[in-house]
């Protein structure tokens, strides 16, 4: 079955950058959008179609894709940002949604 | 604002049925695909089904096929899923979310809160 692999974990300090990386074989192909999860909460968009932003989102987010990585980029991590991120793709038929593991991000 | 409220989770026996609803308010429900994603204590997201806006065109999750059934009512701006025949691996919070075609796939731009289900002798 398709899948996307995350690291399980980052760490960065107030002020740093964080980036998640996301990777598979179909994403030169496909989209990426990027969730973010905090304990108890729904999931949250805060990047579409690899690098597009919502309304609302804090510039401090982007993405990026090359080849068969997308990663997303928090660029001055404040501590609001701790929270799991959450990766997701569809197969390459364009049929099934997959889900990353998540990165569960730690702000030192 | 867009809002989604899902009910009708609680404990079910192995083998057991629940549905699950969720209210939509803030947009106009009948333009948009619906989505159900479940995520098991201390798991990774996983999508469950989706639905086209006409009802049209419905996909499962290989590991729901043939024992859920998602479907929704555009005059009550609701969403449903049946669930039967359920697993203890069906546990889980489920939620509903608005969904976005794209370019060979589709994502979720808003989501409720979620309802959970637990599966359990």
């Amino acid at each position: 079955s398709y899948e996307l692999t995350q690291p399980p974990s980052v760490s960065v300090s107030p002020g740093q950058t964080a980036r998640i990386t996301c990777s598979a074989d179909a994403l030169p192909k496909q989209y990426a959008y990027w969730y973010q999860q905090k304990p108890g909460q729904a999931p949250v968009l805060v990047i579409y179609k690899d690098s597009e932003r919502p309304s609302g989102i804090p510039e401090r987010f982007s993405g990026s894709s090359s080849g068969t990585t997308v990663t997303l980029t928090i660029s001055g991590v404040q501590a609001e940002d701790e929270a799991d991120y959450y990766c997701q793709s569809v197969d390459s038929s364009g049929t099934y949604v997959v889900f990353g593991g998540g990165t569960k991000l730690t702000v030192l | 604002q867009v809002q989604l409220v899902e009910s009708g989770g609680g404990l079910v026996k192995p083998g057991g049925s629940l549905r699950l609803s969720c209210t939509a308010s803030g947009f106009t429900f009948s333009n948009y695909y619906m989505s159900w994603i479940r995520q098991a204590p201390g798991k990774r997201l996983e999508w469950v089904s989706y639905i086209s806006s006409s009802s049209s065109y419905t996909i499962y999750a290989d590991s729901v096929k043939g024992r859920f059934t998602i479907s929704r009512d555009n005059a009550k701006n609701s969403l449903y899923l049946q669930m039967n025949s359920q697993r203890v691996e069906d546990t889980a919070v489920y939620y509903c979310a608005r969904t976005i075609p794209e370019r060979s796939g589709y994502y979720f731009d808003y989501w409720g809160q979620g309802t959970l289900v637990t599966v359990s002798s």
